[in-house]
This record gives C-alpha cells, structure tokens and sequence, in this order.
C-alpha cells in the first residue's frame, strides 16, 4: 500500500511567489516525516522533519511544513521562492523502521 | 556535518559485468542503504544495513548484493549488470540510535549506465 503520495508530478511557479507542495500519508499511528530536497546531479538533502509537538515545523532555506492529522497531509511552504529553489522535492514517512519515500514533486521556477 | 562518500558520479560497464559501487560515510552511523532512483518512480530501497556484517533485503534486491565489512562501507555489487539496471543509485547512511526518527543522510549520488 502507498505510504506516501504526492499529487502534483509538476509544479511551476514565479520566481517571488509563494509555494506549496502537496504530501498526503496513510499510517495508523503518529507518523515521523520528513522533507528532502534534491538538486540536479546531487543526492537527497533534508529540509525539516516532523515527529510530535507543534504541527508547524520549520525548516533549512526558509522553508515549513505542517501536520494536519485529519486530512493526512504534510503540506511543505515557502512564502517566497527562489531561482535556486528548483529541484526535485520528496516527502517521507517512516514505517517499519524504514523511509518510505514519495514520487516526488519537480519545481519549476519562472524569472 | 554527516558526510556521505560515493565513490564515482558516472560510471559505464558493459552488459555481464560484474560492478562494485562504494559508500563510505564518515559518522559512525550504524545503518546504511542502497536506492535506485528512476523518473517517475522515486527511491527505491534495494539493501540495507543495520550494522556491520549484517544485510537486509529491501523491495527489489533482485540482480544485486551488498558488503558490509566495516562499519563506515557499504557496497553495492551487481552480479551480471544488464541494462535495466542503468539508473541513479544513491547511498544513505542513518544513525542506529535514538528512536525511528532519525533522518537519512545521503551521498550525491552514481549514475551508472550500462551498455
């Protein structure tokens, strides 16, 4: 079963807008996740993780998230982006003992 | 910083080789881990390890195995590489300690093609 979706496969938005990526999760219990953020040709850098406590966590690079456990969302947000915001961004859930990654989103930025 | 040390960017091998890919993380991390990443379908776990000596399968191990000889290594050998296995494999490393949330470090990364 998909631990971990992430609905928009593209995102574009204006260099100076706000953003916001959609991650959902399907988990009994109180998740720990995470958001990474990958660069062309690098691997996967963490942005911020959520365990418990407050629902909004901040993050590296002016980045946040928030838990909403009634709609199974961690939804991450940037008030807003720049030029060298665009990359691939997954969401990640651990279950198990393991990081169960999304699909992932790819961030387009416009000038 | 935790780092993580993948021994080649790009590399290309020939269909029926064998291939050794090396990670080396510098944190005295206990556990360690090998992805593949492909478009469209994200990380996907082939081995990990929770310690030294110690292997786990992940969801597709099929084609490959691992070494873990010492604590800080971890490779990542393809027994007979054919060309479904060219794709981006990524390295990560993760504390053994202090609950199920610690996060995974990763290296940048070896795209391998095979020919």
């Amino acid at each position: 079963a998909q631990s971990v979706t992430q609905p928009d496969i593209h995102i574009t938005v204006s260099e100076g807008a706000s953003l916001e990526l959609r991650c959902n999760y399907s988990y009994g219990a109180t998740p720990y996740l995470f958001w990474y953020v990958q660069s062309p040709g690098q691997g996967l850098q963490l942005l911020l993780k959520y365990f418990s406590g407050d629902t909004l966590v901040q993050g590296i690079k002016g980045f946040e998230a928030e838990f909403k456990r009634s709609q199974s969302s961690f939804n991450l947000r940037k008030p807003s982006v720049h030029w060298s915001d665009a990359a691939e961004y997954f969401c990640a859930v651990v279950r198990n003992d393991k990081i169960i990654f999304g699909k992932g989103t790819r961030l387009h930025i416009l000038p | 910083d935790v780092k993580v040390t993948q021994s080649s960017r790009y590399l290309v091998k020939r269909t029926g080789e064998k291939v050794f890919l090396e990670c080396v993380q510098d944190m005295d991390h206990e556990n360690m881990f090998w992805y593949r990443q492909d478009p469209g379908l994200g990380l996907r776990l082939i081995y990990f390890s929770y310690d030294v000596k110690m292997k786990e399968k992940g969801d597709i191990p099929e084609g490959y195995s691992v070494s873990r000889e010492k604590k800080e290594r971890f490779s990542l050998i393809l027994e007979s590489a054919s060309t479904n296995q060219t794709s981006m494999y990524l390295c990560a490393s993760r504390l053994g300690t202090g609950g199920l949330g610690q996060p995974q470090h990763f290296g940048d990364g070896t795209r391998l093609s095979i020919l």
